[in-house]
């Protein structure tokens, strides 16, 4: 059964930059697009970007600017940058895998993480 | 991007009543989407993907139709266990997108 857990800090300051980590069990981190999304408190959801084993990566362009996203194969993690944040990146990130379609080599989140609330506050 | 829209943003059913949730896309996404269910403080689970397929284990109570721009996400008997937001999220680019949700309450 695939397992992934979001790991990191759960208080980030204004301006500083948030890092998440994401531990994949059950599954081989070379076997899939890996993804991270978030939501708001009370919102909806929001893909952030996602990554192949390779290193090929995509992100939302929205959050281009400010996020890093990469991988582990060695520890089977990837893991999430995000600079600069402000109140609005107030949210519970998870960690996803993705499969791929005819048309896109990511397009399906089927295995999830928890979620870990992470807020942007002084 | 492409925008998903979803209607209604709420709505309250009785125990056994049939559901429908409706998403339209800004664009034609052919098939290419999926529907979440996600309940309070939880993970959103896969339901549906391909506009019409029923993920392994999903209750088939649950179905998903559509093509193009608009897409239909039903629930024939609703459940209690089906209190929860759905989702709608379309992978026709690069760039994937979700729909704002629909909160499912019972009445």
């Amino acid at each position: 059964q695939v397992q992934l857990q979001e790991s990191g800090p759960g208080l980030v300051k204004p301006s500083e930059t948030l890092s998440l980590t994401c531990t994949v069990s059950g599954d081989s981190i070379t076997s899939y697009f890996w993804s991270w999304i978030r939501q708001p408190p009370g919102k909806g959801l929001e893909w952030i970007a996602y990554i192949y084993y390779s290193g090929s990566t995509n992100y939302n362009p929205s959050l281009k600017s400010r996020v890093a996203i990469s991988v582990d194969t060695s520890k089977n993690q990837f893991s999430l940058r995000l600079s600069s944040v402000t109140a609005a990146d107030t949210a519970v990130y998870y960690c996803a895998r993705v499969l791929g379609s005819r048309v896109v080599p990511a397009a399906t989140f089927d295995y999830w993480g928890q979620g870990t609330l992470v807020t942007v506050s002084s | 991007d492409i925008q998903m829209t979803q209607s209604p943003s709420s709505l309250s059913a009785s125990v056994g009543d049939r559901v429908t949730i409706t998403c339209q896309a800004s664009q034609d996404i052919t098939n290419y989407l999926n529907w979440y269910q996600q309940k309070p403080g939880k993970a959103p689970k896969l339901l549906i993907y391909d506009a019409s397929n029923l993920e392994t284990g999903v209750p088939s109570r649950f179905s998903g139709s559509g093509s193009g721009t608009d897409f239909t996400f039903t629930i024939s008997s609703l459940q209690p266990e089906d209190i929860a937001t759905y989702y709608c999220q379309q992978y026709d680019n690069l760039a994937l997108t979700f729909g704002g949700g629909t909160k499912v309450e019972i009445k």
